[in-house]
């Protein structure tokens, strides 16, 4: 069973303007989340990451917002630029410091110039 | 350079023939973990090693065996492979004893298995 669903495996978006990646996640006990980016022919490379008590973290242009009702997360990119272009994954844990993540299924971002 | 290595990148093997894939960082990093990347499922946890002798399963261990001598070293060991072992294998490293540090991940090794 997927405990973390990322339900658009791809989505393309105007340079300059706000690409926005949707994850759920289906198990009540996570509450640190992670976004992960990967270009091809490459691991994956943090991006960002949002603890439980919080509902919003900023990074540049990369602003994570948790809805822990909802169990949904959003990963917001304003301006949109080419080098953004590349597979996103999201990933949660049962809280920081535990040992396993669980990673989604990834959403395949195009920015058209 | 800090970085995570694996090696072979690329392998082509036949069912049952044992195989090791390896995994060395320069990091002094304590975690260290392996993950699948299978097309519609993601990045699938393997195994994970907290330290040194410490390794504990992931979500799909089956197949497979680690295990952790040195710090540097997390090697991953097909016994026998089978075809749906097919896949893009990532290792991951990072500072502190926990999946929520930032990992940093090798470069990927594409398995084939016939």
């Amino acid at each position: 069973d997927q405990q973390v669903k990322q339900n658009s495996p791809s989505l393309s978006v105007q340079e300059g303007r706000i690409s926005i990646l949707n994850c759920d996640y289906t198990n009540s006990m996570f509450d640190y989340f992670l976004w992960y980016k990967k270009y091809p022919a490459e691991g994956p490379t943090f991006l960002i990451s949002i603890s439980s008590i919080k509902d919003k973290n900023e990074d540049g242009r990369f602003t994570v917002f948790l809805n822990k009702s909802a169990k949904h997360l959003s990963l917001h990119i304003v301006p949109s630029q080419p080098g953004d272009s590349a597979v996103y994954f999201c990933a949660a844990s049962e809280d920081f410091g535990n040992e396993k993540l669980t990673f989604g299924t990834g959403t395949r971002l195009t920015i058209i110039p | 350079e800090a970085q995570v290595t694996q090696n072979p990148r690329y392998l082509i093997t036949v069912t049952g023939k044992k195989l090791t894939v390896t995994c060395s960082q320069n990091m002094n990093h304590e975690y260290m973990s392996w993950y699948r990347q299978d097309p519609g499922l993601g990045l699938r946890q393997i195994y994970y090693s907290m330290n040194v002798e410490v390794t504990d399963k992931g979500d799909v261990p089956e197949g497979y065996k680690v295990s952790r001598k040195e710090k540097r070293n997390f090697p991953l060991i097909l016994e026998s492979p089978s075809p749906n072992q097919t896949s893009l294998y990532f290792c991951a490293s990072s500072f502190l004893s926990s999946g929520t540090d930032t990992q940093y991940f090798g470069p990927g090794t594409r398995l084939t298995v016939l």
